[in-house]
This record gives C-alpha cells, structure tokens and sequence, in this order.
C-alpha cells in the first residue's frame, strides 16, 4: 500500500513568519493530495487539497505545491497566527470514489505570539 | 445539519468485553470509513463502506467488524476487545460523485480504553 512521510513532527515559528511542512508518498498511482487540521481534541477539517494534474494551488495564507516526479508536496501558510496551532496531516489516495485516505504521522505546529 | 455523530464520546472496556461504535450522517453520504488515531501514527483506516450493505477491508482490519444496514449509519464492533485496541476512533463521511475526489467529514471521534 501507500507509504506517506511527513516532517517535521513539530515546529514552532514567530507570529508572522511562515511555515512550511513536506510529505512524500510512495506509490507514483497517488493522485489526490489533501491536507487536514486538527485541533487539540477536535475533529480533523479539510483545509486544503490538490489534484496531481496542478503544480501548485493556494486559498489566502495556505498554499500547496505537488512535485510529481520527486514524489512530494508541502503545506505552506503565510502571516502564521496563534490560531494556526494545531496539529496538520497530509494524505495521499490512489483511487477516486471511494478514495481511501494514507495519512502522515502529523506535524504539532506551534505559533508563538 | 448535525453534519456525522459518533456514539460514545468515551468508553472503558476490559480485555475481551465487546462493543458497537455508531456512527451516523445526515449529509445522504454514500461513502463512510473508520479510522484510528494513535500517538505518533496518524489516522489509519479500518473499514469503509461504498453503500449500504457493503463494506471492505482497510490499512488496519484485524480485530474488528463492521455494518452499514442503512445507509446514514455505519457500525464499527469489537467482538474482544484488547489493549491494542485503545486508540481515538474516528468516523467520516464523504459524496460519491463517479470518478472525482470528494472531502471527507470526520465526526467528533470516541476514545476508547481497553485495560
């Protein structure tokens, strides 16, 4: 099955200054790359996601590149806030409809005031 | 719309008590999944459901079972439970649209403890 990595586990930056965290995935089949926030005891929420036929898409501060070749793609935002703490995961599926989800371990970021 | 619901909110089992988690969506969702979530592993899926009355197997099926008898709720059982077991439980939802790739909606997730 698919194998996603995610880095760091944690990071901890300056308001305002930017973050940016990287998954690569193992098998070339993946095609649909979404990225979900969970705050400390909620559920997990879509916040961005791309289609492996783009490069790159951003909505506001959040943005996210794909690298096909190498395999990889990254979640960055901009102008972080405290309220961007949160724990983010990145997933990858092989398969539309019923399109079954291989996360990453996750990243705690921390955005100190 | 109360969006997807799980029952229980927390649960404590001894090793080798059974249980049903319930997970039910109001969004006329075709698709739904369950996952764990462990410290350091990410959500891993266990089980999904395409429809009602059909289910397949996930990354982690062992040790569980599952029914979609309607189509707005989606059962997760543990026939005997065991300390491996302990994990946040979450389910989701999504629309089956032919061939695209629709957002998945988790509900709020039941934490389950087996001593």
């Amino acid at each position: 099955g698919e194998n996603v990595e995610q880095h760091p586990s944690t990071l901890s930056v300056q308001e305002g200054d930017s973050a940016v965290i990287k998954c690569t995935y193992s098998d070339s089949a993946s095609n649909y790359f979404p990225w979900y926030k969970q705050e400390l005891g909620k559920r997990p929420q879509l916040i961005i996601d791309i289609r492996s036929n783009v490069g790159e898409k951003k909505d506001q501060r959040i943005a996210v590149t794909l690298n096909k070749t190498a395999k990889h793609f990254s979640l960055h935002i901009t102008e972080t806030q405290p309220e961007d703490s949160a724990v983010y995961f990145c997933a990858a599926s092989i398969r539309a409809g019923a399109n079954n989800l291989f996360f990453g371990t996750g990243t705690r970021l921390t955005v100190i005031p | 719309n109360a969006g997807v619901t799980q029952t229980p909110k927390f649960r404590v089992l001894k090793t080798g008590q059974s249980m049903t988690l319930l997970c039910a969506q109001d969004m006329n969702h075709e698709y739904m999944y369950w996952y764990r979530q462990d410290p350091g592993m990410g959500l891993r899926l266990i089980h999904y459901s395409v429809g009602e009355g059909t289910t397949a197997k996930g990354e982690v099926p062992d040790g569980y079972n599952v029914s979609r008898l309607k189509k707005q709720n989606f059962l997760l059982g543990l026939e005997s439970a065991a300390p491996s077991q302990t994990s946040v439980y979450f389910c989701a939802s999504s629309y089956s649209m032919g061939q695209t790739y629709n957002e998945q909606f988790f509900g709020p997730g039941t934490r389950l403890t087996v001593l």
